[in-house]
């Protein structure tokens, strides 16, 4: 079964550095671009950025661009995703997903359960 | 880059009717880039359409989805209780941008 299982809950402060990780099972792990989503509380989705496992290449949506980094590790078939230094304003749900392109349509096809992130004083 | 503006923000339906929902977006792009997604409270979201036009493995054929260009919209012939979500489309370009979402509740 392909899936993707997300790290737990973190609570953190502002200023705090963080990281949080999306394992990915049951599948080619290489073949196929994945990447996070931000889901602010009531609100909709934004996507963040995308990694390809094979090289690393990332591509990062303007609006998070350096505010956030990807990474991935091959050995252990995960993904991450790193703030250095929290805000409020970083609360919210992320979650990520598998990019699936069969040659004609490209889309997220799997989701992992989502790790929902409270940065507070 | 596309913006994608969704209509209505909230939809009131009872079970057994049929439901439309709108996605235009701010510039053409390919069918083949569209998808939509559901979301139920609590739960990450799951693929529904994509290229426009095709139901994911394992969904209802009561989902359909159209359009092309600018307009597309997704259609769910005959509403159940499971049915009554957020629905999101989506461009697969540079920033994979999501339209606002459609409350689909319960009237």
């Amino acid at each position: 079964e392909v899936q993707l299982v997300q790290s737990g809950a973190e609570v953190r402060k502002p200023g705090e550095s963080l990281k949080i990780s999306c394992k990915a099972s049951g599948y080619t792990f290489t073949k196929h671009w994945i990447g996070w989503g931000r889901q602010m509380p009531g609100k909709g989705l934004e996507w963040m950025a995308i990694i390809y496992p094979v090289d690393s290449q990332t591509k990062y949506s303007p609006a998070f661009q350096g505010q956030v980094t990807i990474s991935v590790d091959k050995s252990t078939t995960t993904v991450h995703l790193q703030w250095s230094s929290l805000k409020a304003s970083d609360t919210a749900m992320y979650f990520c997903a598998r990019d699936f392109y069969d040659g004609t349509y490209y889309y997220k096809d799997v989701w992992g359960q989502g790790t929902l992130v409270t940065v507070t004083s | 880059e596309v913006v994608l503006t969704q209509s209505p923000d909230t939809l009131s339906l009872s079970p057994g009717r049929r439901a439309t929902l709108s996605c235009r977006a701010s510039q053409s792009f390919s069918s083949s880039l569209l998808a939509w997604y559901q979301q139920r409270p609590g739960q990450a979201p799951r693929l529904i359409i994509y290229g426009a036009s095709n139901r994911a493995t394992g969904v209802p054929d009561r989902f359909s989805g159209s359009g092309s260009g600018t307009d597309f919209s997704l259609t769910i012939g005959r509403l159940e209780p499971e049915d009554f979500a957020v629905y999101y489309c989506q461009h697969y370009g540079y920033s994979h941008t999501f339209g606002q979402g459609t409350k689909l509740e319960i009237q």
